[in-house]
């Protein structure tokens, strides 16, 4: 069966600084869709950043990027020029393409402080 | 383009007691998943479903099942509450269900408390 592990449950940044979050992923399969998600106190789960394993390139939308290292299976997100809305719980998931209900795995999340 | 809506947003009900919760899907999605979300965990997936048929379930036991209307709008339903069951509720829209490309968006989702 398919892990995710984030393994810092709290980070903090400063304002305009840059952070990454960490993501590992355990899977047998070679095709896999793996995303961010940010929850803010608001409790609605957005979709921050969607990487397809199939592509070497990593994924990047406005101030935020991954590195996906496919062999390492590892998935990390880093947010550039930090804002304070930034601040919330970011979760990564992963996807199989092959289960045919698609559901998401989730990692624990890591809870984003922004400094003013 | 209407996004995700659940309702209620907050609920308490007993042990034993039965809930229903209820998620609009975003316009133009025929898929429907949902998640259960325990206090400072991520998600854990419960059940989907694709044109009103389940189409794939977690780790969760019989007394938690789900329906899927013509709308493409889905209901949650948890017979006999117990207090493990006192979580975040989340529903998640997508559309279709055979390339595996299909992100899901979720809703504000559903806190239950059971007492």
């Amino acid at each position: 069966a398919q892990t995710v592990t984030q393994s810092q449950p709290e980070m903090s940044v400063q304002e305009a600084e840059t952070v990454t979050l960490s993501c590992t992923y355990d899977t047998s399969e070679s095709d896999y869709y793996l995303f961010w998600y940010k929850q803010p106190p608001s409790r609605q789960m957005i979709l921050v950043i969607r990487q397809e394993a199939y592509k070497q390139q990593n994924a990047t939308e406005n101030r935020f990027s991954v590195n996906f290292q496919k062999a390492a299976k590892s998935f990390s997100l880093k947010i550039s020029d930090s804002q304070l809305g930034d601040a919330a719980m970011y979760f990564c998931a992963y996807r199989s393409v092959r289960d045919s209900n698609y559901q998401l795995i989730w990692g624990a999340g890591t809870k984003l402080i922004i400094k003013p | 383009e209407t996004g995700v809506t659940q309702s209620p947003t907050h609920l308490i009900k007993t042990r034993g007691q039965q809930v229903t919760l209820r998620c609009s899907s975003q316009s133009g999605h025929n898929t429907v998943s949902w998640y259960q979300q325990a206090l400072g965990q991520g998600p854990q997936f419960i059940f989907q479903y694709y044109r009103e048929e389940e189409n794939g379930r977690g780790n969760f036991p019989p007394r938690f099942s789900g329906l899927q209307f013509p709308n493409y709008s889905s209901e949650l339903n948890v017979n006999a509450l117990e207090l493990d069951d006192s979580a975040l509720y989340l529903c998640a829209s997508s559309f279709g269900v055979t390339s595996g490309q299909e992100t899901q968006y979720f809703g504000p989702g559903t806190r239950l408390l059971v007492l």
